[in-house]
C-alpha cells in the first residue's frame, strides 16, 4: 500500500509548456515536501508547505489539506527542468512517492 | 548551504563482502537518515539517528546496521552484501523533525552494485 501516489509517472513536454504534477496521500500530515532529483542522484528540496500555495521562480506548489492533494506546476518549462520530482509527506515520519520523471524537449 | 557528502558515487562489491557507506554533514544537524531508492518503489528508510550513538530502525533494516560515533558522521554497514542490496543509497540530514518536518538535505547518493 502506497501512502503517497504521484501522477503521471512519466511526462514529456515541449519547451515552454505549462506542466502539472499531482500528488495524493492517504495519511494525516503536518507538511508536504516537493523534491527534485537530477540524473546522477542528488536530491534537493524545492518546497515545504502545510497549506495554500508557494511560489519560487517558475515553480508553484499548492496543497488542499481537505482533499489530501497537492500539485506542482512549472510555468514556461525549460530543458534544465528535466528531472525526477518527488512528493513527500510528513506525519510522524516521511512517506515518499515514487516520483514523476519529467523530460522537457527543446 | 548544508553539505551532505557521501564517500563514494559508485561502488562494486562481491557477494558476502562487508560494505561501509559513509556520510558526513557539515551543519550540525541532529538527525541523519539512510534511504535506499529502487525503481518503482521510491525512497525507503533503512535506519535513522537523532543523536550521537542513537539509532532507530526504519522500514527495511534487515541486512544493514549503522554507526553514529560523531554527530557529523553516519555510517551504513552491509554485514554480508547480497545481490538484492544492489541499489542507490541516499544519506540525508535535518534539524529535529518537529511539527511540519524539517527539510531533508540529501547527499548525492551511492550507487552500489553487488555481484
Amino acid at each position: 500500500k502506497n501512502e503517497v501516489e504521484q501522477s503521471p509517472q512519466n511526462l514529456t513536454a515541449q519547451e515552454g509548456e505549462f506542466i502539472t504534477i499531482n500528488c495524493s496521500y492517504s495519511v494525516g500530515i503536518s507538511a508536504l515536501h516537493w523534491l527534485q532529483q537530477h540524473p546522477g542522484g542528488g536530491i534537493v528540496s524545492l518546497f515545504m508547505l502545510s497549506s495554500g500555495k508557494k511560489k519560487h521562480g517558475r515553480l508553484i506548489a499548492t496543497i488542499n489539506i481537505q482533499e489530501k492533494h497537492s500539485s506542482l506546476h512549472i510555468t514556461a518549462s525549460h530543458p534544465r527542468d528535466s528531472a525526477v520530482y518527488i512528493c513527500a509527506v510528513f506525519g510522524n515520519q516521511f512517506y515518499f512517492g515514487t516520483g514523476t520523471s519529467l523530460t522537457v524537449i527543446p | 548551504d548544508v553539505k551532505v557528502t557521501q564517500s563514494s558515487r559508485y561502488l562494486v562489491k562481491r557477494t558476502g563482502e562487508k560494505v561501509f557507506l559513509e556520510c558526513v554533514q557539515d551543519m550540525d544537524h541532529e538527525n541523519m537518515f539512510w534511504y535506499r531508492q529502487d525503481p518503482g518503489l521510491g525512497l525507503r528508510l533503512i535506519y535513522f539517528s537523532y543523536d550521537v550513538k542513537m539509532k532507530e530502525k526504519g522500514d527495511i533494516p534487515e541486512g544493514y546496521s549503522v554507526s553514529r560515533e560523531k554527530k557529523e558522521r553516519f555510517s551504513l554497514i552491509l554485514e554480508s552484501a547480497s545481490t538484492n542490496q544492489t541499489s542507490m543509497y541516499l544519506c540525508a540530514s535535518s534539524t529535529p523533525l518537529q511539527g511540519t518536518g524539517s527539510p531533508l538535505h540529501f547527499g548525492n547518493g551511492t550507487r552500489l552494485t553487488v555481484t
